[in-house]
């Protein structure tokens, strides 16, 4: 059974970098069947995907456009973990952030399992 | 990027009676190529992150109890709950994987009339 274990701080001021880890248990991160991805979700917002890192013979990264130019998703191979990145958060940024796997083996990319979830908060 | 639009915003039913959520993607999300929808809906209880019920428009999840099914194809879908128990209430997302940024309706939320 595969489980993602999140960490990670949830309170922030603004200006300042983001970052949560996602600890994989039962797979691989260089499972070339899987994709490794974050969702937030705000009530502004709601659920919006970020991003994924996904190992196909290289690394590879794909980001959302909203993000694009403050987001670094990355690969831990020796802990099997991924990580989020986010530079320079506003309180925009205030979400709950999910990590989530998509078994793309199946043809799909729907997510499944998820993270516990993380609160983070961007506060002055 | 597909902007996924979900009907009702919310809807209280009785118990044992049934629940209809309507999601409709703003182009087709049906591959032709091989003739699938490529379109999940999740469940999602307070404090809980989302749980995959149904993904490719119809297929239910190892586990997920046959009263959940996902109908439509293109553009219009459905997820139904033909006979609601208490513990359905929660709220309903559809997702689309067809393409990047992968995007999500903005819920449904069911209630117990």
């Amino acid at each position: 059974q595969v489980q993602l274990q999140q960490s990670g701080p949830g309170l922030m001021k603004p200006s300042q970098t983001l970052s949560l880890t996602c600890a994989i248990s039962g797979d691989s991160v260089s499972n070339n069947g899987a994709t490794w991805n974050w969702i937030r979700q705000s009530p502004s917002r709601g659920l919006e995907w970020l991003g994924r890192t996904y190992y196909r013979s290289k690394w590879y990264n794909d980001y959302a456009v909203s993000v694009k130019s403050r987001i670094t998703i990355n690969p831990d191979t020796s802990e099997n973990q991924f990580s989020l990145q986010l530079n320079s958060v506003t309180p925009e940024d205030t979400a709950v952030y999910y990590c989530a796997r998509a078994l793309t083996s199946t043809g799909g990319n729907w997510f499944d399992p998820w993270g516990q979830g993380t609160l983070v908060t961007v506060s002055s | 990027d597909i902007v996924m639009t979900q009907s009702p915003d919310s809807l209280a039913v009785s118990l044992g009676g049934r629940a209809t959520i309507n999601c409709k993607s703003s182009q087709s999300v049906l591959y032709s190529s091989n003739n699938k929808n490529y379109l999940a809906w999740y469940q999602q209880k307070p404090g809980q992150p989302p749980k995959v019920l149904i993904y490719w428009a119809s297929t239910r999840e190892s586990g997920v109890p046959d009263r959940f099914s996902g109908s439509g194809s293109g553009t219009d879908f459905t997820l139904t709950i033909s006979s609601l128990q208490a513990e359905d209430v929660a709220v309903y997302y559809c997702q689309q994987y067809y393409s990047t940024p992968f995007t999500f309706g903005p819920g449904t939320k069911v209630d117990i009339k």
